[in-house]
């Protein structure tokens, strides 16, 4: 069974902090990995894509362990608007069948 | 990105009746899918909806409980059938682009 896991959380953070936080995925022959951010009541949008070099978008940088199948989001001087749920996407191919979705990650940064 | 227009954004409905959700895309899109998010759930695909042939369906979803049209590239409905409280969630539609996928604003269910 594809599995994609991930710490619920939440995690309470400080505005300004710096805060990580991991996904492990059971299928080794995943192919592309994504982060994707959910508000509460809004549909998931694309945050990332996660390159296996590693990739840094403003503020926010993501790294892919193959070795260790895990992912990781990293998110440097947070934002309150950071706040919502990060929620990890593995791509095993194939079409929309291929995706496993994790639970998600919740992060609220407080002021 | 492609613009998803779905609806309705939300109904509550009664046991036993059906609602049908709308997707409307604004450009022609060849892969559209329909998902569920069950309360404090991650997304679970419900089926591929194909243009001009039937919807492919994932294990634990059937095409009567859950009827999908596709009648062209840019638009899709997913039916929710005979409706019990465990179908109480948020329906979302989602378009393949190069670059990933983008989901509809989602329907929120609450059958009672």
């Amino acid at each position: 069974r594809k599995e994609v896991e991930q710490d619920p959380g939440p995690f309470n953070v400080p505005e300004g902090a710096t805060v990580a936080f991991n996904c492990t995925y059971s299928n080794s022959a995943s192919q592309s990995f994504f982060w994707y951010r959910q508000d509460c009541r809004k549909e998931p949008k694309l945050l990332m894509s996660v390159y296996s070099s590693g990739n840094e978008d403003g503020r926010f940088t993501a790294q892919l362990n193959r070795a260790s199948q895990y992912i990781s989001l990293l998110i440097r001087d947070s934002k309150l608007s950071d706040s919502a749920t990060y929620l990890c996407v593995v791509d095993s191919g194939g079409g929309a069948d291929g995706l496993t979705f994790g639970k998600g990650t919740h992060l609220i940064i407080q002021p | 990105s492609a613009v998803i227009s779905q609806k309705p954004s939300r109904d509550i409905c009664q046991r036993g009746t059906s609602l049908t959700i709308q997707c409307q895309v604004d450009s022609q899109v060849t892969m559209m899918f329909w998902y569920r998010q069950q309360p404090g759930q991650s997304l679970t695909l419900i089926a591929t909806a194909n243009q001009g042939s039937e919807a492919t369906y994932e294990s634990g979803f059937v095409i009567d409980k859950f009827p999908i049209s596709r009648p062209n590239l840019t638009f899709s409905t997913l039916t929710v059938s005979n409706m019990s409280p465990e179908d109480s969630s948020i329906y979302l539609c989602s378009v393949l682009e190069g670059y990933g996928y983008t989901f509809g604003s989602g329907t929120r269910l609450t059958v009672v």
